[in-house]
């Protein structure tokens, strides 16, 4: 079974409106969150990291961790056909960045005009 | 210009044929990784490597093996590949720092083994 699950597996979203990906870890040492972005044919690209409850938001894109449920969710607001692209979700063990990350099946973005 | 490389960008093997694949990067990290992305797109890590000290090492093949020169490379072996081999392998760094040790990812190798 996946260590981290995203759902859903494709969303398609009109120019403008907002995207909703939503990740669940069922491994409760995960404490460290990731977003990631792929574009076709190219390296994963962080987005952004959250570690603590609650929102951070950067730019267009909002995360939202809840710890007690290990849920986290990733909102793009004002989606642009730039967003289309595979999002992952990534988690790792406290602090030991040098274990590397777990990643997600991720998540297919299309924006549509 | 800092990045990370990787080279070849594309490779077409036979089953049982030696391989190898090339990582630089020149963001001054010191750890680097290998990441093996299937047909499904799913990310798995392989290896990790700081300051030349093998970190993590999944269970992968034997036959896979990573090899560094120094904290700025980190290649990556296959003795005799099989068709399972077949993948993009995305090699990564990251550091202790503000970014919250955030990984940054090289553009993959495609290999293909007929």
């Amino acid at each position: 079974q996946q260590k981290v699950q995203q759902s859903p597996e494709s969303l398609s979203v009109p120019e403008g409106g907002m995207a909703s990906l939503n990740c669940t870890s069922s491994d409760r040492n995960f404490q460290y969150f990731w977003w990631y972005r792929q574009h076709s044919g190219e390296g994963p690209k962080a987005l952004m990291s959250i570690f603590s409850d609650g929102d951070k938001k950067e730019g267009r894109f909002t995360a939202h961790l809840n710890k007690a449920s290990l849920h986290v969710s990733l909102h793009i607001r004002d989606s642009q056909p730039s967003d289309s692209a595979l999002y992952f979700c990534a988690a790792s063990e406290g602090n030991n960045y040098a274990q590397g990350l777990t990643f997600g099946l991720g998540t297919r973005v299309s924006v549509f005009p | 210009e800092t990045a990370v490389f990787q080279t070849p960008n594309y490779h077409v093997t036979q089953v049982g044929n030696e391989v190898s694949f090339n990582c630089k990067q020149t963001l001054g990290h010191d750890t680097m990784y290998w990441y093996k992305q299937d047909s499904k797109k799913l990310l798995k890590i392989m290896f990790s490597y700081n300051n030349k000290q093998l970190i993590v090492n999944e269970t992968v093949p034997r036959r896979f093996s990573p090899q560094s020169s120094d904290k700025a490379h980190l290649n990556l072996r296959i003795k005799s590949v099989e068709p399972e081999d077949s993948a993009v392998y995305l090699c990564a760094s990251s550091s202790r720092g503000r970014s919250s040790y955030e990984q940054y990812f090289g553009p993959g190798t495609r290999l293909t083994v007929l």
